[in-house]
């Protein structure tokens, strides 16, 4: 059964940068079938969809965080991390990895999500 | 501002059908499948429905999708208390290159 894991520090500083690693298992994330990604939920607030990145590299980025925003894959530790820099309070949200499928392009399969609080 | 437009709630009581929109436009929903999801309260968002009208094994028929145009539907029928939740849509914007989700609706069951 495939499972997604995110770990992370729970704490940022303002200014600083926001940084998160998926794990995969039961399933291999360089399946040609699908795009791996993260999506973020304020407190109280709806989902954002931040970005994705195929195995082979290929990423597509949310427009408004794009220029803050990098997502990498390390497919010999069936990994894929999240960095978002000059964060501000405005970032704390819970951060959910997925798995799309490349038909549709948004989730199928949730991490079970973290809490990141940017706060001095 | 969400791409997507649903309502922020519905209601109905148990047992009855509701169903919540989602409106988008041609570079989104017009040209890709849409997912729905289920949110209970602090938990993850469960996929219910995928590529417009597919179930998920596990998910039963209460649950429905369809599309048409730049607009989905979720249905839901027979409502139970615990599908009191919030929903989402999501799909792929194509102009964008970028996936965006509706703002969620609120679903009470009286």
């Amino acid at each position: 059964q495939l499972q997604l894991q995110e770990s992370g520090p729970g704490l940022v500083k303002p200014s600083e940068t926001l940084s998160l690693t998926c794990t995969v298992s039961g399933g291999s994330i360089s399946s040609s079938s699908y795009y791996w990604g993260w999506i973020r939920q304020p407190p109280g607030k709806g989902l954002e969809w931040i970005g994705s990145i195929y195995y082979r590299g290929s990423t597509y980025y949310n427009p408004s965080l794009k220029s803050r925003v990098t997502i990498s894959v390390d497919t010999s530790k069936n990994q894929f991390s999240l960095k978002l820099s000059s964060v501000t309070a405005a970032d704390t949200a819970v951060y959910y990895c997925a798995r799309a499928r490349d038909t549709s392009m948004v989730p199928d399969y949730w991490g079970q999500g973290t809490l990141v609080t940017v706060s001095s | 501002q969400s791409v997507l437009t649903q309502p922020p709630s519905v209601s109905a009581a148990p047992g009855q059908k509701v169903t919540i929109s989602c409106s988008g436009s041609s570079s989104n929903i017009g040209n890709n499948y849409v997912s729905w999801y289920q949110q209970l309260p602090g938990t993850t968002p469960k996929l219910l429905i995928y590529e417009s009208n597919k179930r998920p094994s596990g998910i039963p028929d209460r649950f429905s999708g369809s599309k048409s145009g730049t607009s989905a539907t979720l249905g839901i029928t027979g409502l139970q208390t615990g599908d009191e939740a919030d929903y989402y849509c999501g799909t792929w914007d194509s102009s964008l290159t970028a996936g965006v989700f509706g703002g969620g609706t609120k679903l009470t069951v009286l």
